[in-house]
């Protein structure tokens, strides 16, 4: 039990739906953070809240929507995907976001695009 | 068409010797340095962490050596066992005025062997 939670796990959607992924994390972080791992790149950070602000996007489609109504939920909207952003979707909380600051991350979603 | 995938580089450690995996990182103002260790189907796990200022931390069965001079990295594992197979990667972190940022290695698969 890592105390960050992800669904669904895997989720296969056609380039024309409107889908959207849950992070949930139960260790009273401030700080999370959405990341993209393919087969073909390292891991890349997509987005980043601190305290329900968005303070990092790392140049990612608009395509790809994140909303963070509190420190404890993240969601990441996906709407008319390519099948290029076929991926694995990581969810990551810290306390606070600063250095030294010890990220925990979740299973993953495994997004398949059609 | 045929999907080409990251090749990581393997490392095959006999089961209680140490494992040595390497890591070139690519910015000199990166200041704080992580190691991640991620099983099949999991999402990354934090293994250890370093800050730009230090050369060494030990934690348990792992060491972390930073070389600034040449932006390498490395992680020992001492006394591998069978539950050390996963592919590691090494994170660096870098801040501007715009906020932080972590880039992430391609990884390293380790294989224990009995």
């Amino acid at each position: 039990e890592t105390g960050v939670t992800q669904t669904p796990r895997h989720l296969v959607m056609g380039m024309t739906n409107k889908k959207s992924l849950k992070c949930e994390q139960h260790l009273g972080h401030n700080a999370m953070y959405w990341y993209k791992q393919s087969a073909k790149k390292p891991l890349e950070l997509m987005f980043v809240y601190n305290f329900k602000e968005q303070t990092e996007n790392n140049s990612v489609p608009s395509r790809f929507s994140p909303e963070c109504p509190n420190s404890s939920h993240l969601f990441l909207h996906l709407h008319t995907l390519q099948p290029e952003d076929s991926a694995l979707y990581l969810c990551a909380s810290s306390q606070e976001g600063g250095v030294g600051d010890t990220q925990y991350f979740g299973p993953g979603t495994r997004l398949t695009v059609l | 068409g045929e999907s080409v995938g990251l090749h990581l580089p393997t490392l095959s450690v006999q089961e209680g010797d140490n494992s040595i995996i390497n890591c070139a990182y690519s910015n000199s103002a990166s200041d704080y340095f992580i190691w991640y260790k991620q099983e099949s189907g999991k999402g990354p796990q934090f293994i250890i962490d370093i800050r730009s200022n230090m050369d060494k931390r030990q934690g348990q069965r792992v060491t972390v050596l930073l070389n600034k001079t040449v932006k390498h990295l490395s992680l020992q594992i001492a006394a591998t066992q069978p539950g050390d197979s996963a592919v590691y990667f090494c994170a660096e972190r870098t801040r501007d005025n715009y906020g932080q940022n972590f880039v992430f290695g391609p990884g390293t698969r380790l294989s224990v062997l009995p």
